[in-house]
């Protein structure tokens, strides 16, 4: 079946740092999420983003964030420089269309740890 | 997005079917349920949608109430693998490519 994959699974990063997550959604998918979820805490919502421009972001999305589908293939996350509260897991997800009837499909995930 | 309720947690015997509910009273006529769950350290794995009608998957059974004001997830025969966090979430039926609200969902302890 196939499966939305990230890398790395585990980024350890000096605060001040710029980190690029990296994702490779679903191959037919259209539509590219980023989620963060902080330890013990909700997943939340970053941003979605279709056809080269982002469609939706939420107040965590600030500028220090931007997004970008580089090739083909790859989805991904920039954090421009890191602050000690981005430390959280970060998921990539893929929806073969939009609208409410388009399960999401999540990877499992890049821990990010910032020093 | 609309607001859903779920019980914090839930145990259930191995083998056995374990039903998880979920109250979503302010959903809107075009908005669907969906469930997602979350094993220990991966990401939200995609269990099953629906909108009115009942459906069913290999994975899980979903059953609406015709009022769709609440929904019960069903694991016909539970295994130690299906210990996780259930979450029950309703998309917004908007077109921009809606994004999914988690919230703090159910967490299913199957026991041997």
């Amino acid at each position: 079946e196939p499966e939305v994959t990230q890398t790395p699974s585990h980024q350890v990063t000096q605060m001040g740092q710029e980190v690029i997550l990296r994702c490779v959604p679903i191959s037919n998918h259209l539509y590219f999420y980023w989620y963060r979820q902080i330890l013990g805490q909700k997943v939340e919502f970053l941003v979605s983003f279709y056809n080269n421009e982002i469609s939706e972001k939420s107040e965590i999305f600030d500028d220090q964030f931007s997004v970008e589908r580089p090739d083909g293939s790859n989805f991904t996350l920039k954090i421009r420089s890191t602050k000690l509260e981005d430390s959280a897991m970060y998921f990539c997800a893929s929806s073969a269309g939009r609208g409410s009837n388009q399960p999401q499909h999540f990877g499992d995930g890049t821990r990010l740890s910032i020093l | 997005d609309a607001k859903t309720t779920q019980p914090t947690s839930m145990d259930c015997a191995e083998g056995r079917a374990a039903n998880l509910p979920c109250n979503h009273s302010t959903i809107s006529g075009n908005e669907y349920v969906y469930w997602y769950r979350q094993i220990h350290s991966q990401g939200p794995q995609y269990i099953i949608h629906g909108l009115k009608n009942n459906e069913t998957n290999e994975m899980a059974s979903l059953i609406i109430t015709e009022d769709r004001k609440s929904s019960t997830l069903i694991l016909p025969h539970a295994t130690l693998r299906d210990t996780a966090v259930y979450y029950c979430i309703v998309r917004a039926s908007n077109t921009n490519a809606g994004k999914s609200t988690f919230g703090d969902g159910t967490t299913l302890t199957v026991k041997p």
